[in-house]
């Protein structure tokens, strides 16, 4: 079974510009969570989606947005970057979801830099 | 405000003894406790979770002890490996609709020494 797959895996961008990250989750897994992980800051949880419905969602502003598809692919958005932004960006996925208490099975992450 | 504390950033152990890794948290709502483990350049990687109504938990070398009273959980490795030698992390989450939250540790290096 493939697992958890995310697009771009690096990416450069200049504060202002938007961005957008992708995840595949492992076939059969209806939810995708997304976290941010900076030295600082540590990993902080941004938002679940579960069957194309946000469930879910951590203390970011609304320039952090996301969406998934029928097919359980995901999209996180970033809007109006700015150089805090710059983080790795981690989803994961999962059968039953975060309410589940359960698996949670993480990719690989999109390096996001911004200038 | 830091609401799930790893007082820990650093713990060594000898191969074959035990790992205790220690983690606070200060909201009593929180419903359930997760623990991670990540290797550098990888995601991390789930271990062993513990509802808020449950005392431990046990799956293999790996047992979570949560005390409520307290407010603190710990997560022990028996015995040690060095592939256990990897960042911890501790989480919590509460539930709360689509207001949900999932708040991690800053984690634990532990390092097993062979």
């Amino acid at each position: 079974k493939a697992g958890v797959t995310q697009t771009p895996r690096y990416l450069i961008k200049t504060r202002g510009q938007q961005v957008t990250l992708s995840c595949s989750p492992i076939s059969g897994h209806r939810s995708v969570s997304w976290y941010q992980q900076t030295p600082g800051q540590g990993l902080q949880f941004l938002f679940e989606y579960f069957s194309e419905t946000q469930r879910n969602k951590g203390n970011f502003p609304g320039r952090f947005s996301g969406r998934q598809f029928s097919n359980s692919r995901s999209e996180m958005n970033v809007s109006t970057l700015e150089l805090g932004d710059s983080a790795l960006y981690l989803c994961a996925s999962s059968l039953g979801g975060l309410a589940g208490g359960r698996e949670q099975y993480f990719g690989p992450g999109t390096r996001l830099t911004v200038t | 405000d830091q609401q799930v504390k790893q007082n820990s950033p650093s713990l060594s152990v000898q191969e074959g003894r035990i790992s205790i890794l220690n983690c606070d948290y200060t909201n009593s709502m929180f419903d359930y406790f997760l623990w991670y483990k990540k290797y550098p350049a990888e995601g991390p990687t789930f271990l062993i979770s513990i509802s808020s109504i449950k005392d431990k938990n046990e799956d293999g070398r790996f047992t979570v002890f949560l005390n409520k009273s307290a407010k603190h959980l710990s997560l022990h490795i028996v015995p040690s490996q060095p592939g256990d030698s990897a960042v911890y992390f501790c989480a919590a989450f509460r539930y709360g609709g689509s207001q949900g939250n999932l708040i991690f540790g800053k984690g634990t290096k532990l390092s097993v020494k062979p």
